[in-house]
């Protein structure tokens, strides 16, 4: 399995609260990707990067920011969490990016409250 | 973003094959045709992809139409643990390789 680990996992807070999920890595890829996934919409990209200190929009980006200070590590930032961010959030990596496989995180529960 | 339609659900026996199709009418020639399953509670989990010609390995079988516009994913003999949601995605090269997912195709596989 590639060594992708999400912290934490899982997590309940109240509206109007920051939180900060992090995504690690140990398989040096360069490309990193941040999901959510709610019932009846399959997973919907938020955001990702291409490298360090390089990222980009997703489909779902508002409310959302990233950051990606060095390869292995890729933070998704709610910095002030609402009821429609409750959500199972993955993390996935690719090696080579456009075109080939991604590997994905074990998730990250949330529920705001 | 080009859009894939698959069946909502799918049966199967164990031991059979299955061919999950996925139709892609709006497919560019730049789009790469992925599919990943989800078992319950789990990440995604890669399966296969291609470009243009059909791709084989452990897990599974990729066919793709000589126009692009459809592909099908076979799985040879079908076991309980395949059951779960497949998804059938498009990347384009030139977007990062971001995954559009669909609502996906929910497999469920009898003994």
């Amino acid at each position: 399995d590639a060594g992708i680990t999400q912290s934490p996992r899982h997590k309940v807070t109240e509206t109007g609260t920051p939180v900060t999920l992090r995504c690690h890595q140990t398989e040096n890829h360069r490309y990193m990707y941040w999901y959510r996934q709610d019932p009846g919409h399959g997973l919907r990209l938020i955001h990702y990067s291409y490298g360090v200190k390089d990222t980009d929009k997703g489909e779902v980006s508002d409310g959302y920011s990233v950051s990606r200070s060095k390869t292995e590590d890729f933070l998704l930032t709610l910095e002030s969490a609402t009821s429609s961010q409750t959500s199972v959030y993955f993390c996935a990596i690719s090696e080579r990016g456009p075109g080939n496989e991604q590997f994905f995180g074990p998730g990250t529960r949330l529920t705001v409250l | 973003d080009a859009k894939t339609t698959q069946p909502n659900s799918m049966e199967s026996n164990e031991e059979e094959p299955v061919h999950l199709p996925c139709n892609h009418s709006t497919i560019s020639g730049t789009d790469y045709i992925h599919w990943y399953r989800q078992l319950p509670s789990q990440g995604p989990e890669y399966v296969i992809h291609g470009l243009t010609s059909n791709v084989n390995n452990r897990m599974a079988s990729l066919a793709i139409a000589e126009d692009r516009k459809s592909s099908t994913l076979i799985l040879h003999r079908a076991t309980l643990r395949d059951a779960a949601v497949y998804y059938c995605i498009l990347s384009r090269y030139n977007q990062g390789g971001k995954l559009i997912f669909g609502q996906g195709t929910e497999l469920s596989v009898k003994p």
